[in-house]
């Protein structure tokens, strides 16, 4: 079955410095892989995906993951933070047989110091 | 934003009650998925509406039911609520239910269960 794996829970990084949330994800097929973010009292919202075109995937608000086969990761990163990324962000893949389920991983939070 | 609108955005209930949570899908959307997010947790699939019948169901109990009208709105119903119904509800709508689509989540209805 499908699955992904935040390694870690929470990230702290110092504004305008480089960002990097960690995804693995378990997949018997190629497979579709998001991210989405959730910033407070607000939805989700995607960043990017990825689905089997190119291995770099760029999102929005200068947000971009690569997909690794090989290391079966899809981490994302940004080169500098900004105060208003401070919010959830979780990595997701759909279901290779369910495909209109979405399976999310636990969320990384990430705070933003000025 | 998303068009994907929810309602109530706030609920307290009782144990026993039942309770009735609504969605707007985005305009020309056809495809209306739920999802439950307990605090600390990423959302869970609950069930997918496309075109009025239920189109794939996630590990929930019958207790939790849903219907989607002409218009492509939703509404989520949970029976005999127990404590761990305590979450947040998020609904996301798509064009289309192959998996191919891009979900667009609604701000969810936080619901309490005392």
């Amino acid at each position: 079955a499908q699955s992904v794996t935040q390694l870690d829970s929470h990230v702290s990084v110092s504004e305008g410095t480089p960002v990097l949330l960690r995804c693995n994800y378990s997949s018997s097929y190629s497979p579709s892989l998001f991210w989405y973010v959730q910033h407070p009292n607000k939805g989700l919202q995607l960043l990017l995906k990825y689905t089997s075109a190119a291995t770099l995937v760029k999102g929005i608000n200068g947000f971009e993951a690569e997909f690794k086969k090989s290391e079966t990761s899809f981490h994302l990163t940004k080169p500098s933070a900004h105060m208003s990324d401070a919010a959830e962000y979780f990595c997701v893949v759909r279901h290779q047989i369910y495909g209109n389920k979405l399976v999310f991983g636990a969320g990384t939070i990430l705070r933003v110091k000025s | 934003e998303t068009g994907v609108t929810q309602s109530p955005t706030h609920l307290i209930k009782t144990r026993g009650q039942q309770v009735t949570l609504r969605c707007s899908s985005q305009s020309g959307h056809n495809t209306v998925s739920w999802y439950q997010q307990a605090l600390g947790q990423g959302p869970q699939f609950i069930f997918q509406y496309y075109r009025e019948e239920e189109n794939g169901r996630g590990n929930f109990p019958p207790r939790f039911s849903g219907l989607q009208f002409p218009n492509y709105s939703s509404e989520l119903n949970v029976n005999a609520l127990e404590l761990d119904d305590s979450a947040l509800y998020l609904c996301a709508s798509s064009l289309g239910s192959s998996g191919g689509e891009t979900q667009y989540f609604g701000p969810g209805t936080r619901l309490l269960v005392l």
